[in-house]
């Protein structure tokens, strides 16, 4: 299967501050990647949908304004927490899809980001 | 909208027995269904999934599904558990209207007992 990437795979910052988690497809080119927040002991909830060279989708309930998603590149997508608090430490997971043959009806999955603020 | 149940939050299974980790769909149109699983903090693996063709579907690490349309059902199956089978089991279906999205059951906790 599609390798995917993410990092860091663990952060701690101070309350205030602006956190990027990158992630990147290693082996194929994916036009889409999403991203997803897991709590703990929890589903995987889907944020937004990423689309390369476009604006992403965000799910509703989600602020675009605080959650920057940039998806430049067909290998990148990176998300911003910006201005973060503590109520957005969580497990961030990333995932691919929409690639070339074979990739389309399955996602793959980065190993995730678990971001702790302080 | 397409949704998938897992009715069990965490399924005991002695080392050795075969294990069930049960999954339920509503889909409009024929469903796309996976099984994922996840390690203690870390990113969700592949294990199988249901697009057409047989109903017995075979997957990774011994694991198998079957895919019964009349109960709506994709229940997850392995005939002889292994103690590094205890994880977190995700069912999913692919919401095939909208940019490939995925939607996730709750999850189901697998603890195999030595």
């Amino acid at each position: 299967g599609a390798v995917v990437s993410q990092h860091p795979s663990w952060v701690i910052c101070k309350s205030g501050t602006s956190v990027k988690i990158e992630c990147r497809s290693l082996d194929f080119q994916a036009t889409t990647m999403f991203w997803y927040r897991q709590f703990p002991k929890q589903s995987l909830m889907l944020m937004a949908t990423s689309n390369e060279g476009s604006k992403a989708t965000y799910e509703q309930g989600v602020e675009k304004d605080k959650f920057l998603i940039n998806h430049a590149s067909l290998t990148l997508s990176t998300l911003t927490v910006t201005s973060a608090h503590p109520e957005d430490s969580s497990f961030y997971i990333c995932s691919t899809g929409g690639g070339l043959a074979g990739y389309k009806d399955t996602q793959y999955f980065g190993p995730g980001t678990r971001l702790t603020v302080l | 909208a397409q949704s998938v149940a897992q009715p069990e939050d965490q399924v005991n299974v002695a080392e050795g027995n075969p294990l069930t980790v049960k999954c339920t769909y509503s889909v409009s149109g024929n469903p796309y269904l996976f099984w994922y699983v996840q390690y203690p903090n870390r990113g969700l693996q592949f294990l199988l999934k249901y697009i057409t063709g047989d109903n017995l579907v075979k997957g990774s690490y011994g694991f198998e599904a079957e895919f019964n349309k009349s109960q709506t059902s994709f229940h997850l199956k392995k005939p002889s558990a292994l103690v590094s089978d205890s994880a977190l089991y995700f069912c999913a279906v692919r919401d095939r209207g909208r940019d490939d999205k995925i939607i996730f059951g709750k999850g189901t906790r697998l603890h195999i007992l030595p």
